[in-house]
């Protein structure tokens, strides 16, 4: 299997544009997350699917991040405007969900977004 | 909600000699247990994991961990680390629904 396969490995941008990363999910997985990393916060759950379904968003930031997942092996996230302060990795991880703790997740490569 | 500490924000150690890194969880239910590997640039990669029985559990690369229920903790050994074993860990604990949380990781240096 290729694992969970995230583009662009690299983004930089300036202020104000908008930025669409993208999670293609290991395929057979139902649930799949976006994380964000930065050294003050650590690992942040931004989203949560399950089923393409977003269950959980309490973690997106603001109403300037979105993320959409139209079908099983394809989802994206989207920051517009992007700011410097949403400068972090981006990881997207996949799990096969049977709804408990013990599912695992894998993990994609991540995205290192700058905005300058 | 249950949440991890890592004590040790980073740790060198000898190549050959042996590694311990620390992870202390809190959650009030029986927690599943995971250890991560980040190398530089890349993503996270499972260690291993601990969800029932055998509170010893091997991992990948050489790695082991110990469930202590007694002392909340879940930590990673290696008998003898690699150049290769350079990395960021992480320690995640998981309740009984989708969540993971993260500690805030332990950088490994392996000096020559």
């Amino acid at each position: 299997d290729a694992g969970v396969i995230q583009s662009p490995r690299h983004e930089v941008t300036e202020m104000g544009q908008e930025v669409t990363l993208r999670c293609k999910p290991i395929s057979g997985h139902n649930s799949l997350f976006w994380y964000r990393q930065t050294m003050m916060r650590g690992l942040e759950l931004l989203i949560y699917f399950n089923n393409n379904v977003p269950i959980d968003d309490s973690g997106m930031p603001e109403d300037r991040f979105s993320a959409k997942m139209p079908n099983a092996s394809f989802s994206t996230l989207k920051i517009q405007p992007s700011e410097p302060r949403d400068s972090a990795v981006y990881f997207c991880a996949s799990s096969l969900q049977t709804g408990t703790g013990t599912d695992t997740q894998y993990f994609g490569p991540g995205t290192r977004l700058t905005v300058l | 909600a249950q949440s991890v500490t890592q004590p040790d924000i980073h740790i060198t150690v000898s190549e050959g000699a042996s590694l311990e890194l620390r992870c202390n969880y809190s959650y009030g239910a029986t927690p599943y247990l995971f250890w991560y590997v980040q190398s530089p640039g890349q993503g996270l990669q499972l260690l291993l994991k601990y969800f029932s029985g055998d509170t010893l559990v091997q991992g990948i690369k050489g790695f082991e961990a110990e469930f202590k229920r007694s002392q909340s903790s879940f930590n990673l050994r290696k008998p003898s680390v690699h150049w290769s074993d350079a990395a960021e860990y992480f320690c995640a604990v998981g309740g009984n629904d989708y969540k993971l949380s993260f500690g805030a990781g332990t950088t490994v240096t392996v000096r020559a």
